[in-house]
Order: C-alpha cells, then sequence, then structure tokens
C-alpha cells in the first residue's frame, strides 16, 4: 500500500535554531516527492520538489534531500524564524502515467518556532 | 495576478442544506481539483478533472458533486448527502497530470461549518 509517514507529528524550537522533519515513504513507482508548506488557515505552498535522480535541493534556509534507496526524506530549515511556524507536507508521486489520483500525502508536521 | 482563488473563505450552513464551494484560477491549468482537510489527517481527495467537461471520483467523493465546464472554473457542491460535512476545502490546479507537470498550486481554501 502506498503510504507517507511523517515524523514527528509536531515540533517546538526556539527561533534561530535549526531543525529537521523527516518523511519515510512506500510509494512505487516513485516519480516525485515535493514539501510543502501550510500556514494556518491558508492552502499549502510549494517548497521544494526532487525527481528520483536528485538527492538535495534548497529554497533560501530551506533544504530537502532525498534517498531514494531507503525511500526517506527530510526537510531541513536553518536558522529558524517565527514566520516557520507552520505545517510541513510530505507529499509523493507515483507514477502511473496520466492518472490523477496518483498524490500521496502525509499528515504532516507541525511546527512552532517561539521566541 | 495569476492564482487560484477560492470563495468564500468561511461558510457556514444549515444541516440538510446543499452549499457551492467555488474555485477559479487564470493559470491556464488544465486538471483542477478539491481536497478535503481535517484535523491530524493528511489531504484526501475528493474529485479531480482533468479536461473542461471530464472530471472523475476521489477517494472520498460520496455526498459530492463537481462540474468542470469552463477550464478556469471547478465549482464543489457539498449536498445533504455528506454525513460529516464541517472540513476546511482546499481547491489546486496543475498543468497536467504527469510527471513534472503535476505540480499542484493551491487556493487558500474555504473553510465549511454545518451548524
Amino acid at each position: 500500500k502506498n503510504q507517507v509517514e511523517q515524523s514527528p507529528q509536531s515540533l517546538i524550537i526556539l527561533e534561530g535554531k535549526n531543525c529537521t522533519l523527516q518523511c519515510n515513504y512506500t510509494v512505487s513507482p516513485f516519480s516525485n516527492l515535493r514539501w510543502y508548506k501550510q500556514d494556518t488557515g491558508r492552502g499549502p505552498v510549494s517548497l521544494t520538489i526532487m525527481t528520483f535522480s536528485e538527492n538535495t535541493k534548497s529554497n533560501g534556509r530551506y533544504t530537502a534531500t532525498l534517498d531514494a534507496d531507503t525511500k526517506q526524506s527530510s526537510l531541513h530549515i536553518t536558522a529558524s524564524q517565527l514566520s516557520d511556524s507552520a505545517s510541513y507536507i510530505c507529499v509523493v508521486s507515483a507514477n502511473y502515467g496520466g492518472s490523477q489520483g496518483n498524490l500521496i500525502f502525509g499528515k504532516g508536521t507541525k511546527l512552532s518556532v517561539k521566541p | 495576478d495569476g492564482g487560484i482563488t477560492q470563495s468564500p473563505k468561511y461558510l457556514f450552513r444549515k444541516e440538510g442544506q446543499n452549499v457551492t464551494l467555488s474555485c477559479e484560477q487564470n493559470l491556464n491549468h488544465d486538471a483542477m481539483y478539491w481536497y478535503r482537510q481535517d484535523p491530524g489527517q493528511g489531504l484526501r481527495l475528493i474529485y479531480y478533472s482533468q479536461i473542461v467537461n471530464d472530471f472523475q471520483k476521489g477517494d472520498i467523493a460520496e455526498g459530492y458533486s463537481v462540474s468542470r465546464e469552463k477550464k478556469e472554473s471547478f465549482p464543489l457542491t457539498v449536498t445533504s448527502a455528506q454525513k460529516n460535512p464541517t472540513a476546511f476545502y482546499l481547491c489546486a490546479s496543475s498543468r497536467g497530470t504527469g510527471g513534472k507537470y503535476n505540480e499542484q498550486f493551491f487556493g487558500p481554501g474555504t473553510r465549511l461549518t454545518v451548524l
């Protein structure tokens, strides 16, 4: 069964600290993996997208890694800011070719950055 | 200003009433989607449409209906048959449905509360 598991479920850190969020998946055949940021009461916004051949991608203070062999991804946030407080969702796309309904969403990690 | 819009942001409905949520995009995307988000759960696909005048059921279509008469618009009707309609509803669109073209852009969401 295609699944995406994220950990931790929630995380509290102090402003300025770094943190790493985890995503493990069992999706096959794999197409790509995305990380989204979702502020409370808003729609998700894409942070990064990685295909099978990419093992790291950065977007400002956000760095995502992908290990396609172990089917694991991580999102590292550097020098956290209060505005990083949000839910971070890992989404894996299965490569069924043309059929939609092939995106598998994780439940998200809720990050709170405290001053 | 390109993007995807949803209205209204908040919606209240009495039990037994149908209600329609609006979703409009000016990104010239072919594919559009409706998701439901409940606390502590990942996004769940309700319906999706790959092209005008065509749509497919997602994982939780019961109690919902959609139409796709125009490329820009994909309204969702929550019917009285939906047993637990109180949730946050997200609309998304993508250029296509295969590979890198299935990156989805989300609207700001509509929070529906049934009284």
